[in-house]
């Protein structure tokens, strides 16, 4: 079965930290991945996917194929960063997004 | 221009109850999801729509969830007889493309999400 797993509930680092936001995926064919975020008091919005291979924000994530991994990484972390993250996966030729149950970062000032 | 909507951005509804949720997509956009958000969890599934074709609702846990899109713009979610398991945030999302028939790759096209409505069944 397709699933998206995000260990971290809580991530917890100060300004200027870099941080990793970790996601494991199963899935046997060629998936989309997207990383998700939800600001406090706005809207679910796309962060970035990964064919863009585009740093939104300071944010990076690579697919890594072989332990079907898609980390979201940024080198400095800001205090505008805290939110929750959601990563997600795209089956191929479908349409149903799979999201995990999400991570919330805390950058403390 | 307006993002999505959705209404009413709150409802408590006693067990029993039937509800009627509604979603205003971005015009234009050709597809529609919705989507079920428990506490704590990320968003389920639970169908999708491509102008007024529902094309999947593999997600809708139960027969008493209902959903259409009759003119290929806004779409009503009805849950007959709630449940108190049936309390989540309910999010609805519109993206500009869809799936083709006979595609055999989707174009990416970015879900825009609304508010939600939070559904509390006491």
């Amino acid at each position: 079965a397709q699933r998206v797993t995000q260990p971290e509930k809580l991530l917890s680092v100060f300004k200027g930290a870099p941080v990793e936001l970790k996601c494991n995926y199963s899935y046997s064919g060629s998936p989309e991945l997207f990383w998700y975020v939800q600001y406090s008091r706005q809207r679910l919005q796309l962060l970035l996917r990964h064919i863009s291979r585009e740093s939104i924000k300071g944010f990076t994530a690579d697919l890594n194929k072989g332990e079907t991994s898609f980390h979201l990484k940024k080198p400095f972390a800001q205090e505008e960063d805290s939110a929750m993250y959601y990563c997600a996966l795209d089956k191929d030729g479908g349409f149903k997004t799979i999201f995990g149950a999400g991570t919330r970062l805390f950058v403390k000032a | 221009g307006a993002g999505v909507s959705q209404s009413p951005r709150y409802k408590v509804a006693k067990r029993g109850q039937d509800v009627a949720l509604r979603c205003d997509p971005i015009s234009g956009h050709v597809s529609l999801f919705w989507y079920q958000q428990a506490l704590g969890q990320g968003p389920e599934f639970l169908t999708y729509f491509q102008n007024e074709a529902q094309l999947d609702k593999s997600g809708l846990p139960s027969d008493r969830f209902f959903a259409e899109r009759p003119e290929g713009s806004v779409s009503t979610l009805k849950i007959q007889r709630t449940q108190q398991e049936d309390s989540a945030v309910y999010l609805c999302a519109s993206s500009l493309g869809g799936l083709w028939a006979g595609a055999e790759i989707r174009s990416y096209n970015e879900q825009f999400f609304g508010p939600g409505t939070r559904l509390t069944v006491l």
